[in-house]
């Protein structure tokens, strides 16, 4: 049971490239949601899903663009990477409202 | 943005003390609190959700209360062993944020032999 899975664990991008976080999960949850973790600062929310078809923004959506065509996946996408796009990004997904969340492993993101 | 608080930011206890710690939140609309364990190069991991004013969880040594009345919930770690160094984070739910979680910056608790 992999739970989330989140591809690339570590990523260099240069500024103005574009890329792609995969997160995956196999929970069959309709909440996901992208969070980055900055240091000195709580986990913020970037985007999130209710169910396939459904997205919102967070609290810093800037920069950043989601879909959501299946339950299971949630990709994130860097449409031109500045370096204040440098973070810890996570995927956490969760079964309801009175439940934890499982996080993945997270995709550290470096913007040079 | 809602403010939830963590204190102390960080904390260095011998093997065998017994510790806690605090989170502060918005005292109404309150929906939910968790708290959640992030040791370093993994990630963040359910411990407790707490819903209920007056609520007390436990799973093993860790336990937390719950005053949602105050806006105030306590992390507690009975005998502090070395595996317990980690991050503890609370995030704080309101009744209309849907599943989104407002997270505190944690405290890191470092436990030495």
């Amino acid at each position: 049971n992999a739970g989330v899975t989140q591809t690339p664990k570590f990523q260099v991008l240069k500024t103005g490239q574009s890329m792609t976080l995969q997160c995956a999960q196999d929970m069959n949850h309709e909440y996901m949601s992208w969070y980055r973790q900055d240091p000195g600062m709580g986990l913020r929310l970037i985007h999130y899903s209710v169910g396939a078809g459904i997205t919102d923004q967070g609290e810093v959506p800037n920069g950043y663009n989601v879909s959501r065509s299946t339950t299971e996946d949630f990709p994130l996408r860097l449409l031109s990477a500045a370096p204040s796009q440098t973070s810890v990004y996570f995927c956490a997904t969760v079964g309801g409202r009175d439940y934890g969340y499982t996080f993945g492993s997270g995709t550290r993101l470096t913007v040079v | 943005i809602l403010n939830v608080e963590q204190s102390p930011q960080s904390l260095h206890v011998q093997e065998g003390d017994s510790t806690n710690f605090t989170c502060s939140f918005p005292s109404s609309n309150f929906y939910a609190l968790h708290w959640y364990r992030w040791e370093t190069a993994k990630s963040p991991e359910a411990l407790f959700v707490m819903t209920l004013n007056g609520d007390e969880k436990k799973k093993g040594r860790i336990s937390a209360t719950l005053n949602t009345k105050e806006g105030y919930s306590y992390l507690y770690i009975k005998g502090s062993q070395p595996e317990d160094s980690a991050t503890y984070l609370c995030a704080f739910k309101g009744p209309n944020s849907g599943y989104a979680l407002n997270f505190g910056k944690g405290t890191s608790l470092l436990v030495t032999p």
